[in-house]
């Protein structure tokens, strides 16, 4: 069973400070996904890393995948209180070329930008 | 464009009712399907798949049910709830046959009683 390791677990921060969160694996990812959850909502997807050592940038955020495909962050630059909510990184283990495979979801960040 | 519905919202549910919750998508054809549970706002938990109609793949034992009798339409059912079956319950579709991308539902939220 492969895992997704994510952290921090909880991230509490000034409005204008930066953060990052990491997603780590032992195994190597065929793609993975970063999402944002506000309390009561469905997860939505921010963006999909695909190659090793790609860097993608939405706005203020600040995604990058490890060069073996094992790991990913997701930094956010001079963070508002509307970056509040839960960050949650998935990674498709492609193992054997299966035809369809499935997520495997880290446990998520709880981040809290205060005014 | 795609658009994915869940209903109801919300339920409140005694132990031992039955329990019937529906997803549907609009705007897209033959996509996968897929059904999760979230506990306290973490991370997801994979209860079924389906890349097909009639075609449902377990991920957990429980006593919950999936069936996929349309296309675009995806059931969870139970016979008898458990409190333990009390979570935030997430429908979500992909037209990647590898399963990643995948967009979501607003959720339910169900509470056993």
């Amino acid at each position: 069973t492969q895992l997704l390791e994510q952290s921090p677990q909880f991230l509490s921060i000034q409005e204008g400070e930066n953060l990052t969160v990491y997603c780590n694996s032992s195994s190597v990812f065929s793609s993975l996904q970063w999402y944002r959850q506000e309390p009561g909502e469905g997860p939505v997807l921010l963006v999909t890393v695909v190659t090793g050592g790609e860097v993608k940038k939405l706005k203020r955020l600040t995604f990058q995948f490890g060069d073996a495909r094992k790991d990913s962050s997701l930094h956010i630059t001079a963070a508002q209180p509307g970056d509040t909510g839960l960050y949650l990184c998935a990674g498709l283990f492609n193992a054997g070329g299966t035809s369809y495979g499935k997520l495997t979801f880290g446990q998520g960040t709880i981040l809290t930008v205060h005014p | 464009s795609q658009t994915i519905h869940q209903w109801p919202a919300t339920l409140v549910q005694p132990v031992g009712s039955p329990l019937s919750l529906e997803c549907t998508v609009e705007g897209t054809s033959n996509p996968n399907l897929y059904w999760y549970r979230q506990a306290a706002g973490r991370g997801l938990q994979l209860l079924f798949y389906s890349v097909g109609i009639g075609q449902i793949s377990s991920e957990v034992p429980q006593n919950l049910s999936a069936s996929r009798p349309q296309d675009r339409q995806f059931i969870l059912s139970s016979k008898k709830l458990l409190l333990s079956d009390s979570g935030f319950y997430l429908c979500a579709w992909t037209r990647r046959p590898r399963g990643d991308e995948q967009y979501f539902g607003p959720g339910t939220r169900l509470t056993v009683t």
